[in-house]
């Protein structure tokens, strides 16, 4: 069975800080792996998006980037936190098959810019 | 790209009855319609979805259609228990490749006892 898990599972910031945030999926080779962003009470918005190891594609620019090192994790960095990042970033995956489409999102981790 | 709107926001049923959350999408080459439910501080879990090929689906208690002419979508949730009160999201995408998903607003189920 696949897992996803992401790290860390909380963070607290302050404005103008770097950050990294990990997700890492076992189980599965070659998945498509996806990141998103979650204001508090607010919908899920697709922030990037990668179908194989060293390629992303960005959806929204929020001043975030996003690497995929390895097949199994993705990474999604700033050099500069804006009080606008807060809220809660989730790691997908779905199969990467065509017609594979069902995403999975990993438990997430919460972000407070101060 | 795709914009997916969704209502009610809030719902709120008596539990035992039927709830039901409508979506509409615009793009005609969206093909695959997922519903996720997403309690307090926790992720989204996928809990149904319905392809393009397919008109209606049902698991359990839970039944989406799908109208491609209209271009809407629809969750219904038959015989609501406590549990079911949570945050429901759709969301449209056209399926193949990577997914770009793009979700609705969300609704807020409230079941009533």
């Amino acid at each position: 069975a696949q897992t996803i898990h992401q790290w860390p599972v909380a963070e607290i910031k302050a404005v103008g800080s770097p950050l990294s945030l990990g997700c890492t999926i076992k189980g599965k080779s070659s998945p498509n792996l996806y990141w998103y962003w979650q204001a508090t009470g607010g919908t899920l918005q697709q922030l990037f998006y990668s179908i194989t190891v060293g390629q992303v594609e960005s959806v929204v620019q929020l001043n975030l980037s996003a690497s995929r090192p390895k097949d199994d994790q993705f990474i999604l960095s700033t050099e500069k936190l804006l009080l606008s990042h807060s809220g809660f970033y989730l790691c997908a995956w779905s199969p990467g098959d065509w017609g594979g489409a069902e995403q999975y999102f990993g438990p997430g981790t919460r972000l407070t810019v101060l | 790209g795709e914009q997916v709107e969704q209502l009610p926001s809030i719902l709120r049923v008596q539990e035992g009855s039927s709830a039901s959350i409508n979506c509409s999408y615009e793009d005609s080459a969206s093909n695959y319609f997922p519903w996720y439910k997403q309690e307090p501080g926790e992720n989204p879990k996928l809990i149904i979805d319905i392809r393009s090929n397919m008109e209606r689906k049902q698991i359990q208690e839970l039944i989406v259609l799908l109208d491609k002419k209209a271009k809407r979508f629809s969750l219904h949730i038959t015989d609501t228990q406590p549990g079911d009160s949570a945050m429901y999201f759709c969301a449209a995408s056209v399926s193949g490749g990577a997914d770009r998903l793009t979700f609705g607003k969300g609704t807020q189920l409230i079941i009533q006892p």
